[in-house]
């Protein structure tokens, strides 16, 4: 059972503009989520992560924001940058393993 | 480096040999996981490990899959008869045990059963 979702493959934004990436979960038991990053070939790299009792978490270009009551979180990056082309993972977890969601592929234009 | 690090990065083996991998965590975590990633999909979780002792087990590991931290340093995991299901990336990560739950992930292990 996917209790992560990713509902969008894929993500085109221009250079200087906000990439807005969405994440859904469906247990509620999960009280810790993290945003990962993946290029080709490599393992996932640690952005930026927000506890169930915040609902904003800010660092640098990236914020996440939760939404709890609609168990949805969201990752901004302002402004984007071609180096942002990459596979970002949404990630939840309720205790110390991570459940993962199916990734979206960011492509900054320049 | 302090990093996670994992060997080999690369495995082709042919179906039905048995293959091992590494992993060397970040010094001061005690805690370790193994994750499996194909195609199209996010890392599952397929097994954790606090110091030496093996806590979790996803149902993903079948009876062909074994995995070891001896003294709660490195890790080993070990596909025996390995199938053609089994090609993957395979990651391995670690994390402290107090505070939240970041764990820091090496570049993996890709195998392709052949």
């Amino acid at each position: 059972d996917q209790q992560v979702k990713q509902n969008s493959p894929s993500l085109s934004v221009q250079e200087g503009r906000i990439s807005i990436l969405n994440c859904d979960y469906t247990n509620s038991m999960f009280d810790y989520f993290l945003w990962y990053k993946k290029y080709p070939a490599e393992g996932p790299t640690f952005l930026i992560s927000i506890s169930s009792i915040k609902d904003k978490n800010e660092d640098g270009r990236f914020t996440v924001f939760l939404n709890k009551s609609a168990k949805h979180l969201s990752l901004h990056i302002v402004p984007s940058q071609p180096g942002d082309s990459a596979v970002y993972f949404c990630a939840a977890s309720g205790g110390y393993k991570l459940s993962f969601g199916a990734g979206t592929t960011v492509t900054v234009r320049a | 480096d302090t990093g996670v690090s994992q060997d080999p990065r690369h495995k082709i083996t042919k179906r039905g040999q048995n293959v091992t991998f590494r992993c060397d965590p970040i010094s001061e975590h005690n805690r370790l996981y193994w994750y499996r990633q194909t195609l199209g999909q996010g890392p599952e979780f397929l097994t954790y490990f606090q110091n030496e002792a093996q806590l979790e087990k996803s149902r993903l590991l079948s009876d062909r899959f074994s995995a070891e931290r001896p003294k709660g340093s490195f890790s080993t995991l070990e596909i025996q008869r390995t199938e053609q299901g089994d090609s993957a990336m395979y990651l391995c990560a670690s994390s402290v045990a107090a505070g939240g739950t970041e764990a820091f992930f090496g570049q993996g292990t890709r195998l392709t059963v052949v």
